[in-house]
């Protein structure tokens, strides 16, 4: 497809399990976002890829999550030890670079039990 | 105080009616976005602007620099245009959002 693909849709985990979400950006798109937005709250911004820079993690909430972007295309974002706050919506999009319009992905529905 | 104010938070109109929903913010960017989400949570990037106004369809976007001001307006608004309605503004590598307007049309 020509979208930002996310992946799985939905995931349900138990407290304490990991959990890997898992973006394709559009081909060809050498900026990547990922956001997440909580029950009830706004976007919130967690991580930035712009092609081999160093990634700009300043929005992780906590040092459980972590995002990889492997060979400047698809990326990875890893919850580990899941907690029931983590439970939201996590949003990946991209764009050619970093100035330009972003498109975003259909987002993965993450819910913690 | 938030970096990005939307006005107003909710917003219901009769099908027709001219719509406005507005954008301020407090910090130097390099571009603003507006984007729409519908209610099955799918997030569409309607506009990206750095300056002055532009038009797609039924909708305009206009952006003044030195106010720190935008607005979203659409023109004969529809019920399929009940979404919420996000402003982000973009500053060096981050979106910072507002809190949304929730829009409500009316048939």
């Amino acid at each position: 497809g020509a979208g930002v693909s996310q992946s799985p849709s939905n995931k349900v985990t138990e407290k304490g399990k990991d959990v890997e979400l898992r973006c394709d950006p559009i081909s060809g798109h050498t900026a990547l976002y990922w956001y997440r937005q909580s029950l009830g709250q706004g976007l919130e911004f967690l991580i930035y890829f712009q092609g081999n820079s160093a990634p700009d993690k300043s929005g992780l909430p906590s040092d459980r999550f972590s995002a990889e972007r492997t060979g400047g295309s698809v990326s990875t974002l890893t919850i580990q030890r899941t907690q029931q706050e983590d439970s939201a919506v996590y949003l990946c999009a991209s764009s050619p670079t970093q100035n330009t319009e972003a498109f975003f992905g259909q987002g993965t529905r993450l819910t913690v039990v | 105080k938030n970096e990005v104010e939307q006005s107003p938070q909710n917003l219901t109109a009769q099908e027709g009616e001219f719509i406005t929903i507005n954008c301020s913010y407090s910090v130097g960017i390099s571009a603003l976005h507006w984007l729409q989400q519908h209610p099955g949570g799918g997030i569409v990037s309607l506009f990206m602007l750095s300056s002055g106004k532009k038009k797609h369809g039924r909708l305009i976007a206009t952006i003044n620099i030195q106010e720190k001001h935008s607005s979203l307006h659409i023109t004969a608004s529809h019920p399929r245009d009940s979404a919420v309605y996000i402003c982000a503004v973009q500053a060096a590598r981050q979106l910072t959002f507002g809190s949304g307007t929730q829009l409500t049309v009316l048939p």
